[in-house]
């Protein structure tokens, strides 16, 4: 059964680049549409982006400007690339994975990562 | 976008009551909508999709029905396990969006 494991630097300054990774086990990466979904306290469940394996991506538009989402799968993992932080980018990020032949559900998610951005 | 309404924000049942949940979209979504329970700590778990599409090993006590822009989730016989947060999300389209959440809280 395919497993999903976030990480990530736990603290970033704002203004800095934050990097975070999923790593995909128990499954492959090839032929599913993945995603990368953050939660705070104040926005609740935000969708930030999706990535097909080929590297089709999709943006959230109010994040598209600061976000890259891209696949490796030779190293069975998606990273998320989020520039410029602000403390309105603290949120639990969590990577999941997409399935359906047109329309997508998540049927899988990581436990998630915390973010923290402050000085 | 299309906004996600959940109601209500908060439902307090007893263990065996049949609880309903109701999630309203600004735009007609068709069936695309999934309903995801989540307890403190973890992760969103899927219930339904397309609806009223049983997630595999979830208990059919769990129930969706509704399309266009109105849906409900329907508990049947709530198990002590049921007393958490439940949120549904609409895929029609690739902006995502999720309702704010029901707090399922113990009577």
């Amino acid at each position: 059964q395919v497993q999903l494991q976030e990480s990530g630097p736990g603290l970033a300054k704002p203004s800095e680049t934050l990097s975070l990774t999923c790593s995909v086990s128990g499954g492959s990466i090839t032929s599913y549409y993945w995603s990368w979904i953050r939660q705070s306290p104040g926005k609740g469940l935000e969708w930030i982006a999706s990535l097909y394996y080929s590297g089709s991506t999709k943006y959230n538009p109010s994040l598209k400007s600061r976000v890259t989402m891209s696949v490796d799968p030779t190293m069975d993992h998606l990273s998320l690339r989020l520039t410029s932080v602000t403390a309105a980018d603290t949120a639990v990020y969590y990577c999941a994975r997409l399935v359906g032949d047109y329309y997508h559900h998540m049927d899988v998610w990581g436990k998630g990562t915390t973010v923290i951005v402050s000085s | 976008d299309i906004q996600m309404t959940q109601s209500p924000s908060t439902l307090s049942a007893s263990v065996g009551d049949r609880v309903t949940i109701t999630c309203r979209a600004s735009q007609s979504i068709s069936t695309w909508l999934a309903w995801y329970q989540q307890k403190p700590g973890k992760a969103p778990k899927v219930l339904i999709y397309q609806a009223s599409r049983l997630e595999s090993g979830v208990p059919s006590r769990f129930s969706g029905s509704g399309s266009g822009t109105e849906f409900t989730l329907t508990i049947n016989s709530l198990q002590p396990d049921d007393f958490a947060t439940y949120f549904c999300q609409q895929y029609n389209s690739y902006l995502f969006t999720f309702g704010q959440g029901t707090k399922l809280e113990i009577k």
